[in-house]
This record gives structure tokens, sequence and C-alpha cells, in this order.
């Protein structure tokens, strides 16, 4: 089945670095979704994309859909403590039910 | 705030008891898809309903049933619970013309003992 696999799987950062990380996939998505989930909460949409190619920004966040259409990138700049949790790409299957990738989760020091 | 909301926040069973869990949607949504979260992993998909129809399912057995109301409610049944059940259970809601834009609930917290 079609599978979204997350890169790294954690990050130790210190506050105002820049993070970088990557959602994979074997077959093809239409859509990809950036999600991020605070402990014991719902996972909350931070940006969508629907082209390839297509580069998008939603403050210090910044996600590509790769050209593939078999990944897509987000990037947070200039770190901060509340940027802690765990990060989802997410997109839909061939029918049309929402997979998710594994996570990313990230740490931030102060 | 994404307008999607859930109860209980928390809940405890006993093993073999059955369990309902409550979603209320974005008002106008259509569409409303439950997913089981194990700790440490990511949501895995349970089913979707579109217009009160059942449209989609994932891996999981026939004791997960679920319901959708006209008034953008909807409910997720677990019969014959066991520990593996335990899981944070999100619900989730879109408008299905605007392909995959899924808001979340706070989600319900599970535990099977």
């Amino acid at each position: 089945g079609q599978q979204l696999n997350q890169s790294p799987q954690s990050m130790f950062i210190q506050e105002g670095e820049d993070v970088s990380m990557n959602c994979t996939s074997s077959s093809i998505f239409n859509t990809w979704l950036w999600y991020k989930q605070d402990p014991g909460e719902g996972p909350v949409l931070l940006i969508a994309l629907y082209k390839a190619g297509e580069l998008t920004s939603n403050g210090r966040l910044t996600a590509q859909f790769g050209i593939t259409r078999k990944d897509s990138f987000l990037n947070i700049s200039a770190s901060i403590p509340s940027d802690v949790g765990i990060y989802f790409c997410a997109g839909p299957s061939n029918t049309d039910k929402l997979i998710f990738g594994t996570g990313t989760r990230l740490q931030v020091f102060p | 705030e994404t307008g999607v909301t859930q109860s209980p926040t928390h809940l405890i069973k006993t093993r073999g008891q059955q369990v309902t869990l409550r979603c209320s949607s974005q008002s106008g949504h259509n569409t409303v898809s439950w997913y089981q979260q194990a700790l440490g992993q990511g949501p895995q998909f349970i089913f979707q309903y579109y217009r009160e129809e059942e449209n989609g399912r994932g891996n999981f057995p026939p004791r997960f049933s679920g319901l959708q109301f006209p008034n953008y409610s909807s409910e997720l049944n677990v019969n014959a619970l066991e520990l593996d059940d335990s899981a944070l259970y999100l619900c989730a809601s879109r408008w299905q013309g605007k392909d995959t834009e899924a808001f979340f609930g706070q989600g319900t917290r599970l535990t099977v003992v």
C-alpha cells in the first residue's frame, strides 16, 4: 500500500536554528499536507500543497511539493521553543483516505 | 481552534466493554474521518463517512463502526474492546470538494484495562 516515510525521526536543535525535514513516498501524491501535533492534542494543519514544484510559506514555515510528486519538504526558520512537537506529512491515497507519515519529533532547547 | 470538537477527552474502559466516541464537525463539512493513533505512531485511518454513508475503510475489524448525522456530528463505536484498542482517537472533518484539508479535533484518549 501507499506509505509515507519521514526523516529525520527526531531532531534536537537550539533555539534560533533552522530546521529541515522531508517526507517521501514510493507512489505519486497529488496533494501534500503538513501537520503539527502537540502532546495529547489533535494534529493542526500548517501548510497544504497542491501542485508539483509549489513552494508555500506560512510565517517561518516553508514547504515544497517535490517535482516528482513523490516527496515534500518542510523548513522552519529561526526556531523557537513553541515549535516543539511532532510534525506529520499527509496525503490522500488513491482511495481518498488521508495517509500520514511516520512523523518527525522536534525538540528545541533554549 | 479547528471548529472540530470531540467528547469525552479521556475514557477508561474494561476489556470486552463497548464504547461510543463523539465528534462535532465544522459546520458545512460533509466528510468526517476517524483515526486511531497509538503512542509514538502516526494516525491510522479507520473509516470515512460522506453524507451519512461510509465511503472508505482502513484495515480495522467490523467491531469498529460509525455513524454520521445530518447536523455534522458523528460517532465511532467500538465493541468487544481489547487492550490494544488503547489509543488516541481522532476525528477530522473536511469539505469533500476541497480535496483533503482535513481539520482535526483534540482527540479522545481511550484506555482499555
